[in-house]
């Protein structure tokens, strides 16, 4: 079985520059997140998609980020115009479905850098 | 809000030792928590995942613990290698519809040959 599939796995831009990630989940996963992890902290949460609709989306600093699921399958982070606090790896997980147990399947993330 | 902790922040030990990582989190109510390890340059790969109604889980050489009561979760490594050597994350997800899992900052292990 395919895992999470990102890219691109690595990006360098100035600042006010824009950038945009992908990301093809497991087949069959209905659920999409989209984490940061700034260098050692732990991941956080900043979009969740069930199929093609936004679950929470609470923490996208939204006047910078936006993402989108059209066809509840493949997703596209994009920030625009980038900071430099916005240096993190972007990591893709998807799972099954709702309910317990279902475990979550991440991808290995696209590190950003911004200069 | 939800925070989870993670003691130590790095820990070195010589391999073979048995160890303990420690997780902690502020709000009791939560659906499950999980178990993950980061390699370097990569993702997250899930090790252990303790429904709420559940005291423990076992694979291998890991055994992990929940005391949801007192808001502690811990992740013993037995026997421990060289191949051990990466950062061990815990995650809580949350009893709400967003089933938002939050992350703890994670331990970094150095199993020393």
């Amino acid at each position: 079985e395919a895992g999470v599939a990102q890219s691109p796995r690595y990006k360098i831009i100035e600042k006010r520059q824009s950038v945009a990630f992908w990301c093809n989940p497991i087949s069959g996963h209905a659920t999409l997140y989209w984490y940061q992890q700034i260098l050692g902290q732990g991941p956080k949460l900043l979009i969740q998609f069930q199929n093609n609709g936004v679950v929470d989306d609470s923490q996208l600093p939204k006047d910078r980020f936006s993402a989108e699921r059209l066809k509840g399958v493949d997703s596209t982070l994009k920030i625009q115009p980038a900071k430099l606090e916005d240096s993190a790896v972007y990591l893709c997980a998807s799972r099954v479905l709702r309910g317990t147990g279902n475990t979550i399947y991440f991808g290995e993330g696209s590190w950003l850098t911004v200069v | 809000k939800q925070e989870v902790t993670q003691i130590p922040a790095a820990l070195s030990v010589p391999e073979g030792e048995n160890l303990v990582l420690n997780c902690s989190f502020t709000d009791s109510a939560i659906y499950n928590l999980q178990w993950f390890r980061q390699d370097p340059g990569k993702g997250l790969t899930s090790l252990l995942l303790i429904q709420s109604s559940q005291r423990e889980q076992t694979s291998g050489r890991l055994n992990a613990s929940l005391d949801k009561s007192s808001g502690r979760s811990t992740l013993y490594i037995a026997a421990s290698q060289p191949g051990d050597s990466a950062t061990y994350l815990c995650a809580v997800r949350l009893d709400n519809y967003g089933q938002n899992f939050v992350f703890g900052p994670g331990t970094r292990l150095s199993v020393l040959p």
